[in-house]
């Protein structure tokens, strides 16, 4: 038990489907993360949410649109995906770096395999 | 540029080695440093932190050079059990104070009998 969740653990859907990813954490971290892993490619940092503000959105496609309605909760929610979308998505936590602050390493979920067909 | 840069091996070696993991990364601001381990089809997992002064947990010893801007893993007495990939992770602040993580390609071990 990680002390963060996601939901489903896998995923398959067509091009024209509407589908969302869910990810809670229970380790009071105000910094949550989305992350694709594709098969034999490292991890891609998608977005980062800094106390439900979003700081990061690495270059993603609008078809991947991240929500952040507090601190514990992050969804992915998708919509006319392509195959090559097939992938793990990770969820992470961790608590915001300040100077001095050691425990700022990132726990993750055990990711949602998502298939598109 | 890669935030951080790793040897995607792979490393083969029989049980009982010894056998070390560097990485690079790109910003000297970076504040935390982090070896992760990430099993097949699973979620990456917090191996140890890196500290300046260097660490060490039991036949793990990790290091960080900050003028060289590296970081090293050390396996000693290799196990079977540690076969997996060995993911460097660095920590760096953005302007906002916003935290990134950035994560290496991974080294993929296997340890043979």
């Amino acid at each position: 038990e990680t002390g963060v969740t996601q939901t489903p653990r896998h995923l398959v859907m067509g091009m024209t489907n509407k589908k969302s990813l869910k990810c809670e954490q229970h380790l009071g971290h105000n910094a949550m993360y989305w992350y694709k892993q594709s098969a034999k490619k490292p991890l891609e940092l998608m977005f980062v949410y800094n106390f439900k503000e979003q700081t990061e959105n690495n270059s993603v496609p609008s078809r991947f649109s991240p929500e952040c309605p507090n601190s514990s909760h992050l969804f992915l929610h998708l919509h006319t995906l392509q195959p090559e979308d097939s992938a793990l998505y990770l969820c992470a936590s961790s608590h915001l770096y300040r100077p001095g602050q050691t425990n700022t390493e990132a726990f993750f979920g055990q990711g949602t395999r998502l298939t598109v067909v | 540029r890669k935030e951080v840069e790793q040897d995607p091996g792979p490393f083969n070696v029989p049980e009982g080695a010894t056998v070390a993991f560097n990485c690079t990364y790109s910003n000297s601001a970076s504040q935390s440093f982090f070896w992760y381990r990430q099993d097949c089809r699973k979620e990456p997992k917090l191996l140890m932190s890196v500290y300046s002064s260097g660490n060490e947990d039991g036949r793990f010893t990790a290091q960080l050079n900050r003028a060289s801007q590296y970081i090293s893993l050390l396996i000693r007495d290799s196990k079977l059990s540690d076969s997996a990939t060995y993911l460097c992770v660095v920590t760096s602040n953005d302007r906002a104070g916003a935290n990134n993580l950035f994560f290496g390609t991974g080294t993929r071990l296997t340890v043979i009998p």
